[in-house]
């Protein structure tokens, strides 16, 4: 069965430092997609940034980049030069076999810090 | 604004009562989804349409909740005699005809219904 698994329930950093916020996933299908989303105290899901199982290189949108290593079944989030804007739910989420829906994990709350 | 749309933002009802919400996706786009969010967890999916087509369910659509998608536009979410445990988030979302592969699915604000 798919899962996601986010292990760390809040994180805190220093507003202009980075921040890695992990993801470990679980698929028997060799091909599948991953998705990180951000969660505001407005409710409304923002996707930041996507990462296929073909793709060679680890995706990369503006400040957020996606650390994939896929042997260790990992699609970790880095956020570059956090702002105070940054503070929210992120979560990870995969594509389930078939590609009709989306699996998230728990999700992670980032508080960033003056 | 072109966005996804859900109407009500908010819905306090009493247990037993039957409720309904709107979600009017992205006007291109043909897939539509219903997700549950309850506090401290992530979405969890509840049923998708392709245009008017209901192609999945979820186990945790119970015979009490209902979609439709009568013209493959908006789509509605029933409740019926709703229960304590119906309190939660319910997102839309929608995504284009190129599906996961070309695009991410564009959620909406949300409902956030309280059951009393």
């Amino acid at each position: 069965a798919q899962k996601i698994t986010q292990t760390q329930p809040g994180m805190f950093v220093q507003e202009k430092e980075a921040v890695t916020l992990d993801c470990t996933y679980d698929t028997s299908d060799p091909s599948y997609g991953l998705f990180w989303y951000k969660q505001p105290s407005s409710g409304e899901m923002i996707f930041l940034i996507y990462q296929g199982s073909y793709d060679q290189q680890n995706a990369t949108e503006g400040r957020y980049s996606l650390n994939f290593q896929k042997a260790r079944k990992s699609a970790n989030l880095v956020i570059s030069a956090s702002q105070l804007g940054d503070s929210a739910m992120y979560f990870c989420a995969m594509l389930s076999g078939g590609y009709n829906k989306l699996i998230f994990g728990a999700g992670t709350r980032l508080a960033v810090h003056p | 604004d072109t966005g996804v749309s859900q109407d009500p933002r908010h819905k306090i009802t009493k247990r037993g009562q039957n409720v309904t919400f709107r979600c009017d996706p992205i006007s291109e786009h043909n897939r539509l989804y219903w997700y549950r969010q309850t506090l401290g967890q992530g979405p969890e999916f509840l049923t998708y349409f392709q245009n008017e087509a209901q192609l999945e369910k979820s186990r945790l659509l119970s015979d009490r909740f209902s979609a439709e998608r009568p013209k493959g536009s908006f789509s509605t979410l029933e409740i019926q005699r709703t229960e304590q445990g119906d309190s939660a988030m319910y997102l839309c979302a929608s995504l284009g005809q190129g599906g996961h592969h070309q695009s991410e699915e564009y959620f909406g604000p949300g409902t956030r219904l309280t059951v009393t």
